[in-house]
């Protein structure tokens, strides 16, 4: 157990939906990464957020959006779904000075849209 | 071409057997880290290392810098290390985002 804990596990919607994955980092992190990872693409790269600050994007859709709150969860919305968002998403999170640690990842969310 | 390369894709051994996956990057770096990915789909962390040699267990990770290459060695391999091991670089223009290659799937046989 990472300490890293996503909900729901499971998300299954329509085409045209919105949903919200919630992300709880580890105590005292303060870095939340969030990662996709689909058949076709693997695993990218899609948004960082440091204690509530976005610091760096990466391949996030106009239709994806993120934040960190003050206790430092962080939420990813997907909205307008299509098929191909179907996809495993991870968060990860990381200690105060994330160039030198580790990151933990959590077990992830599996989107299903049909 | 992808800036972190995995060989071999696919890998089966037998139980017992010494077990080497390489990584390849091509851009600067600060750190790598060997993750793994089991079926169930969660990833664990195995190590971050930027420099030298690391060993937990049965896993050791090996980096050169100069080379631009790291393995991932398992030695008297199990069923239950089956898994997919993915290779992951931070650090220079990417900061600390991790960049990923496409794994390798090792299956060991009893």
């Amino acid at each position: 157990d990472s300490g890293v804990t996503q909900t729901p596990k499971h998300l299954i919607t329509a085409t045209g939906q919105r949903v919200t994955l919630r992300c709880s980092p580890r105590s005292g992190d303060l870095s939340v990464y969030w990662y996709q990872q689909s058949l076709d693409q693997g695993l990218q790269f899609l948004i960082h957020y440091y204690n509530g600050e976005e610091r760096a994007k990466g391949n996030i859709l106009e239709r994806f959006s993120a934040q960190q709150f003050p206790d430092l969860h962080s939420e990813l919305n997907l909205s307008s779904l299509e098929l191909g968002d179907s996809a495993l998403y991870f968060c990860a999170s990381s200690p105060r000075d994330p160039i030198y640690n580790e990151q933990f990842f959590g077990p992830g969310t599996r989107l299903t849209v049909l | 071409k992808n800036e972190v390369e995995q060989s071999p894709q696919n890998l089966t051994a037998q139980e017992g057997e010494f077990i080497t996956i390489n990584c390849s990057y091509s851009v600067g770096i600060s750190a790598l880290h060997w993750l793994q990915q089991h079926p169930g789909g969660g990833i664990v962390s195995l190590f971050m290392l930027s420099s030298g040699k690391k060993k937990h267990g049965r896993l050791i990770a090996t980096i050169n810098i100069q080379e631009k290459h790291s393995s991932l060695h398992i030695t008297a391999s199990h069923p239950r290390d089956s898994a997919v091991y993915i290779c992951a670089v931070k650090g220079g223009t990417s900061g600390s985002r991790l960049t990923f290659g496409e794994g390798t799937q090792l299956t060991v046989n009893p």
